[in-house]
């Protein structure tokens, strides 16, 4: 596609259910990550995929946050028994980079899901 | 201490007007750095990288001082269009957001 997509835009969900997020990142590019925002707050680092790599999962916040990327394309984000605190927008970026220099490339984001937990 | 900090602002200015914005690093050993532009409700998108000889893009000019672990985004002449968020990004074995400057400009 032309860009990094993501779905869905919005999620509501309740309390204690799970959730998963899809990211859809530039075709070609190995390096794929996903953050959340805060309102009013920075981007957080979640987790970060990079080719065949094992991914750098240090930033996500807890056990109920895993992620999965299929076939080096495809991302999900998946948060199980969500809570009220994980309300915020889940961006999602992708960047062609290389072996080694793997943080000194452009990232494209997408649009994100703004998730609600009621 | 934050990693990465940034005044939140906001910062008004009126057309034409020359603003600055700053941003604090607290990791030495941080590798790279960036500035990135996110409009009200949008994603964010690169706005330029941050050279240690510093470096010019129209209107914007970026600097890097290490030995204060700062780097800085002059903006000359502003326009409507500039009013946004600016994050700063630092990299050193990931990639840290700041958490943006907002910056109004005003007819």
């Amino acid at each position: 596609g032309a860009g990094v997509s993501q779905s869905p835009s919005n999620k509501v969900t309740e309390k204690g259910k799970d959730v998963e997020l899809r990211c859809d990142p530039i075709s070609g590019h190995t390096a794929l990550y996903w953050y959340r925002q805060s309102l009013g707050q920075g981007l957080e680092f979640l987790i970060y995929f990079q080719g065949n790599s094992a991914p750098d999962k240090s930033g996500l916040p807890s056990d109920r946050f895993s992620a999965e990327r299929t076939g080096g394309s495809v991302s999900t984000l998946t948060i199980q028994r969500t809570q009220q605190e994980d309300s915020a927008v889940y961006l999602c970026a992708s960047s062609g980079t290389g072996t080694g220099v793997r943080l000194g490339y452009e990232q494209y984001f997408g649009p994100g899901t703004r998730l609600t937990v009621t | 201490r934050k990693e990465v900090e940034q005044d939140p602002g906001p910062f008004n200015v009126p057309e034409g007007a020359t603003v600055a914005f700053n941003c604090t690093y607290s990791n030495s050993a941080s590798q790279s750095f960036f500035w990135y532009r996110q409009d009200c409700r949008k994603e964010p998108k690169l706005l330029m990288s941050v050279y240690s000889s510093g470096n010019e893009d129209g209107r914007f000019t970026a600097q890097l001082n290490r030995a204060s672990q700062y780097i800085s985004l002059l903006i000359r002449d502003s326009k409507l269009s500039d009013s946004a968020t600016y994050l700063c990004v630092v990299t050193s074995d990931k990639l840290i957001f700041g958490t943006g400057t907002r910056l109004q400009v005003f007819p």
